[in-house]
């Protein structure tokens, strides 16, 4: 199915622990985005790439990378996990700016 | 300040009677964009409609309508008959260009239809 495929679905970290978020798009979208879902909190955007080798800062870029591999994927990287980094993280993608997202499944990251 | 609110935190309603969740948006950009989303309880969020400024015609699409008033910024969200399948959290978004386009979020309704 044509999308954004995210892996991995569930994650459980120990403080300190690294680890890599996947993402992949087949839509041939410019723009890729990695927010993180909080209860009460509503989406808060964490980096995005607005096309293949750029990449920027979002509202809450503190304790993570990314790297906007090729066109199709970008990562999401914590280096040293910690416990308020437990969250839902969804990866989109779009085609335009000012067009709507398509959203990954999600990963639901427990930091203990 | 908020750029998109949705003052309702939550709504609850008995299958099949309509219910109407409010949007209200600010934005100083003459061209801008609004969207909504749905995430029901599995997790996933689905894209349920783009509107750009220019276009304030209201649009249905089934049982769901969405009433663009840009006199009082607002982008409002009705579902006609509601069904339990529409209980889900449902958000508002605001796209401009002074912030580069990227998706400015309200907090989310989460409405639930009781059987």
């Amino acid at each position: 199915n044509a999308g954004v495929t995210q892996t991995p679905k569930f994650q459980v970290l120990k403080t300190g622990q690294s680890m890599t978020l996947q993402c992949a798009q087949d839509m041939n979208h410019n723009s890729m985005y990695w927010y993180r879902q909080d209860p009460g909190m509503g989406l808060r955007l964490i980096y995005y790439s607005a096309s293949e080798g750029t990449t920027d800062k979002g509202e809450v870029p503190n304790g993570y990378n990314v790297s906007r591999l090729n066109k199709r994927e970008f990562s999401l990287r914590l280096e040293s996990a910690a416990p308020s980094q437990t969250s839902v993280y969804f990866c989109a993608s779009s085609s335009d700016r000012s067009y709507g997202y398509t959203f990954g499944s999600g990963t639901r990251l427990t930091v203990v | 300040a908020q750029k998109v609110t949705q003052a309702q935190t939550e709504i609850s309603v008995v299958e099949k009677e309509d219910v109407t969740l409010d949007c209200v948006y600010e934005t100083r950009d003459t061209t801008y964009y609004l969207f909504w989303y749905k995430q029901p309880p599995s997790g996933e969020l689905v894209f349920l409609i783009r509107r750009n400024s220019f276009d304030e015609q209201n649009e249905i699409s089934g049982r769901y309508s969405w009433n663009f008033q840009k006199s009082t910024s607002s982008f409002n969200f009705t579902i006609t008959a509601s069904q339990v399948v529409d209980s889900a959290v449902y958000f508002c978004a605001l796209s401009e260009a002074r912030s580069n386009y990227q998706l400015i979020w309200g907090a989310g309704t989460k409405l639930i239809i009781k059987p």
